[in-house]
């Protein structure tokens, strides 16, 4: 029972680089999402997707990307890191609302920090 | 677009004894569901409690209460006998039911230290 799993856990990245954050579900969840984490804030959505090849953006999704091939998977694309997006990034997943079972599942967290 | 408030930035707690930490949101919806999470050091977020709007009766999970006040837009969490492992940071959440995705919007935290 893995649940949602991200790698990576931790990343350093210099000014201008890109990457993936790699998120993977094993509960059949129709619904995923990203959302970003600064120093002593709350969370706030970044992308989410309501099923394979469905994608709509959230509060800060400048300066990310998205794509959901598969229903399990859900990679988060940074092009052109900025120290702005120095954070820890959340992936969960849930089933529709109206199936009753609202609740997300999330993921152990990646810490990224741009210099 | 709803808003979610936190207005205790930290509080602490004497092990065995009882908190309360306050949320507000603000919202023109009918239909919604509130929550509370937790995230200990470890980073890991667990959901501690949810309440449906619709429902009148203040949700309970053993030690962990809620008081729903729906006119006063109002959703505090009580946490009696506190334990250690309380010790975490705190978010209220808001959930709107709508058709395309359930997405949550958080406030901004509260950080509760349990002494022992």
């Amino acid at each position: 029972n893995a649940g949602v799993t991200q790698t990576p856990k931790f990343r350093i990245l210099k000014i201008g680089q890109s990457m993936t954050l790699q998120c993977t579900q094993d509960m059949n969840h129709n619904y995923m999402y990203w959302y970003r984490q600064d120093p002593g804030m709350g969370l706030k959505l970044i992308y989410y997707s309501v099923g394979a090849g469905i994608t709509d953006k959230g509060e800060v999704p400048n300066g990310y990307n998205v794509s959901r091939s598969t229903t399990e998977d859900f990679p988060l694309r940074l092009e052109l890191a900025a120290p702005s997006q120095t954070s820890v990034y959340f992936c969960a997943s849930s089933y529709p609302l109206q199936s009753g079972a609202n609740v997300l599942t999330f993921g152990a967290g990646s810490r990224l920090t741009v210099l | 677009a709803q808003t979610v408030t936190q207005s205790q930035p930290e509080m602490s707690v004497q092990e065995a004894e009882t908190v309360t930490l306050s949320c507000t949101y603000d919202t023109s919806e009918n239909n919604y569901y509130l929550f509370w999470y937790k995230q200990p050091p470890s980073r890991q977020m667990i959901l501690v409690i949810r309440q449906e709007a619709y429902k009148q009766q203040n949700a309970t999970e053993n030690r962990f209460s809620v008081n729903f006040q729906k006119a006063a837009k109002s959703f505090s969490l009580k946490i009696s006998d506190s334990q250690l492992g309380d010790t975490a940071m705190y978010f209220c959440a808001f959930m709107k039911l709508e058709e395309y995705g359930n997405k949550l919007v958080f406030g901004a935290g509260t950080i509760l230290r349990v002494k022992s």
